[in-house]
């Protein structure tokens, strides 16, 4: 049982390109979340997903797309990178809403 | 709109001391609470809980809460802090309401432990 996993681990991007970061879980969770992590910032929520097929904005949207065409893969596409999107982002599923959230080890975004 | 605050930036406590660090909240119905740790370079980990009934909640680690409308706060607490407890640490209120759901964390507390 993996858990949460997101590839890459660490990216620098040039300011207009695009990219997406992948996430994945493995416990049939429902509910999926992007996290962005800013020093002296705590986490602030980019978008979610409470099922296949069913994204909603969250606090920091701009800049990001999403979509979940499966349960199981939640990728955060940067249609094109700027620097204020220099991050660490995280992703995390839970079975249920109310309970815990499951975070996957993070990556590490650079945008010059 | 909800929010939470967490009004220590940086907190440094002694191996063997007590612990309390402090968490509010903004919010208009019955909060759904928690607290949650992150460990130097890895993701977030839940240590309690808080939606309703005893107001004193338990936790993994030895760490415990206590919510109190009243005061609008639900405060983490440790009797003796470990060396391992060095982490920062998250409050967070869940809000849920016309179908959306959505997780606000206040900025952190990081915890420093002098051996």
């Amino acid at each position: 049982n993996a858990g949460v996993t997101q590839t890459p681990k660490f990216q620098v991007l040039k300011t207009g390109q695009s990219m997406t970061l992948q996430c994945a879980q493995d416990m049939n969770h429902e509910y999926m979340s992007w996290y962005r992590q800013d020093p002296g910032m705590g986490l602030r929520l980019i978008h979610y997903s409470v099922g296949a097929g069913i994204t909603d904005q969250g606090e920091v949207p701009n800049g990001y797309n999403v979509s979940r065409s499966t349960t199981e893969d939640f990728p955060l596409r940067l249609l094109s990178a700027a620097p204020s999107q220099t991050s660490v982002y995280f992703c995390a599923s839970s079975g249920d809403w109310t309970n815990e959230q499951f975070f996957g080890p993070g990556t590490r975004l650079t945008v010059l | 709109a909800q929010s939470v605050t967490q009004p220590d930036i940086h907190i440094t406590v002694s191996e063997g001391a007590s612990l309390e660090l402090r968490c509010n909240y903004s919010y208009g119905a019955t909060p759904y609470l928690f607290w949650y740790v992150q460990s130097p370079g890895q993701g977030l980990q839940l240590l309690l809980k808080y939606f309703s009934g005893d107001t004193l909640v338990q936790g993994i680690k030895g760490f415990e809460a206590e919510f109190k409308r009243s005061q609008s706060s639900f405060n983490l607490r440790k009797p003796s802090v470990h060396w391992s407890d060095a982490a920062e640490y998250f409050c967070a209120v869940l809000y849920s309401g016309a179908g959306s759901y959505q997780l606000t964390f206040g900025k952190g507390t990081k915890l420093s432990v002098i051996p």
